[in-house]
């Protein structure tokens, strides 16, 4: 039990265009999905904190008009990157959390690697 | 702000020696302690975790342990094995009870055979 998927897992986009990136939980329900960021060699940079049918929380330094997350449904989140540039270019992973015996664990998807050119 | 330290960040030993990588965390709310292992390119793994009503946990190989008053936390793993060569992240439970983590810097280990 506990998965989560996330796709693309690779995608390559010139500057300028933006790219959604989803995270599905497969068997059970996600009421907290995270995004995380990753460049090469660093650890994972928390983006933002997204409840179900509730606005996204950003961390501090992340811009929320750039990078759009909608967390629509209990087993599907989305993160946009819009107008991408070379420096949005990094390793996505999602995680969720649910209820119950799925509360205190977050789950991660395997993520999607980014490329900008 | 929150904050886990990590150390130390890369850690080289033999094959069968003991490795311990220590996190200490700002927050004294935190109240939950995961370890995960990443492979290059692949999604961190849980490898073991604590909670704050707890000093010690052992699964194995792979042990925790806490001390809330001094704020830190270490990853024992015992007789090591070529396979255990990976990135290791402590993280530590936000304080805005979110379920969100905060995760060290990583540590590289290194097992030679």
């Amino acid at each position: 039990g506990a998965v989560v998927s996330q796709h693309p897992s690779r995608v390559i986009c010139k500057s300028g265009t933006s790219v959604k990136i989803e995270c599905r939980s497969l068997d059970f329900q996600a009421t907290t999905m995270f995004w995380y960021r990753q460049f090469p060699k660093q650890s994972l940079m928390l983006m933002a904190t997204s409840n179900e049918g509730s606005k996204a929380t950003y961390e501090q330094g992340v811009e929320k008009d750039k990078f759009l997350i909608n967390h629509a449904s209990l087993t599907l989140s989305t993160l946009t990157v819009t107008s991408a540039h070379p420096e949005d270019s990094s390793f996505y992973i999602c995680s969720a959390r649910g209820t119950g015996g799925y509360f205190y664990e977050q789950y991660f998807g395997p993520g999607t690697r980014l490329t900008v050119t | 702000g929150e904050n886990v330290e990590q150390h130390p960040s890369t850690l080289s030993v033999q094959e069968g020696d003991s490795a311990v990588i220590k996190c200490t965390y700002s927050d004294s709310a935190s109240n939950y302690f995961p370890w995960y292992k990443q492979e290059l390119g692949k999604r961190p793994q849980l490898i073991i975790d604590i909670r704050s009503n707890v000093g010690e946990k052992k699964d194995q190989r792979i042990a925790v342990t806490l001390n809330k008053t001094a704020k830190h936390f270490s990853l024992h793993i015992t007789e090591t094995q070529p396979e255990d060569s990976a990135v290791y992240f402590c993280a530590a439970s936000g304080s805005s009870n979110t379920g969100k983590l905060i995760f060290g810097q990583g540590t590289t280990l290194q097992v030679k055979p």
